[in-house]
């Protein structure tokens, strides 16, 4: 099955700084990869997702790229703030697959934004 | 408002004594799944559904039930509890389809379960 990697498990950045989250995935038809956040407490939501037949999505402060070549995404937030504090999932799916769209995640990565 | 609604929040029982998870969605949505968060561990799922009256495995399923009886509800079924459930639990809801694109998944709150 699909084996999602993600790093660094942890990153503390401070306020107005960059913040970059790497992703790795086996499966190669994977062609939907979203990025959830959660914060503390709370459900996870999704910020962002990208598919396969594109390479890069931004929405503001965020951005993804996508290689599928190399099976790899990033998630880029500029101009970090505290509340981007959070922990953030990566995930890849495929919709050929016979396990129906599972969500495969990365273990997550806890940002902290330090003012 | 749109919302996957997941109940008791926090439970907390002892082992061997049966439980139930309860799971709706609002949003007519086929697919369906059961995930647990443990720290350092990431979201794994455990059971999934893509439709009324089918379930399928997950990638933890053990110790686990499920059914989906009708659309909106998916509950989780713990029929003999162990520590080793210890656990947060996200229910999650899309409108993902066989062969279409893969559409944005909607947590529950999380359901937080302690075996002691």
């Amino acid at each position: 099955g699909e084996n999602v990697e993600q790093h660094p498990s942890t990153l503390s950045v401070q306020e107005g700084d960059s913040a970059v989250i790497k992703c790795t995935y086996s499966d190669s038809a994977s062609n939907y990869f979203p990025w959830y956040k959660q914060e503390l407490g709370k459900r996870p939501q999704l910020i962002i997702d990208i598919r396969s037949n594109v390479g890069e999505k931004k929405d503001q402060r965020i951005a993804v790229t996508l290689n599928k070549t190399a099976k790899h995404f990033s998630l880029h937030i500029t101009e970090t703030q505290p509340e981007d504090s959070a922990v953030y999932f990566c995930a890849a799916s495929t919709s050929n697959s016979n396990s129906g769209y599972a969500l495969n995640f990365g273990k997550g990565t806890s940002l902290l934004v330090t003012p | 408002e749109a919302q996957v609604t997941q109940n008791p929040r926090y439970l907390i029982t002892v082992t061997g004594k049966k439980l139930t998870v309860t799971c709706s969605q609002n949003m007519n949505h086929e697919y369906m799944s059961w995930y647990r968060q443990d720290p350092g561990l990431g979201l794994r799922q455990i059971y999934y559904s893509m439709n009324v009256e089918v379930t399928d495995k997950g990638d933890v399923p053990e110790g686990y039930k499920v059914s989906r009886k009708e659309k909106r509800n998916f509950p989780l079924i713990l029929e003999s509890p162990s520590p080793n459930q210890t656990s947060l639990y996200f229910c999650a809801s899309s409108n993902a389809r066989r062969h279409t694109k893969n559409t944005e998944a909607f947590f529950g709150q999380g359901t937080r379960l302690t075996v002691v």
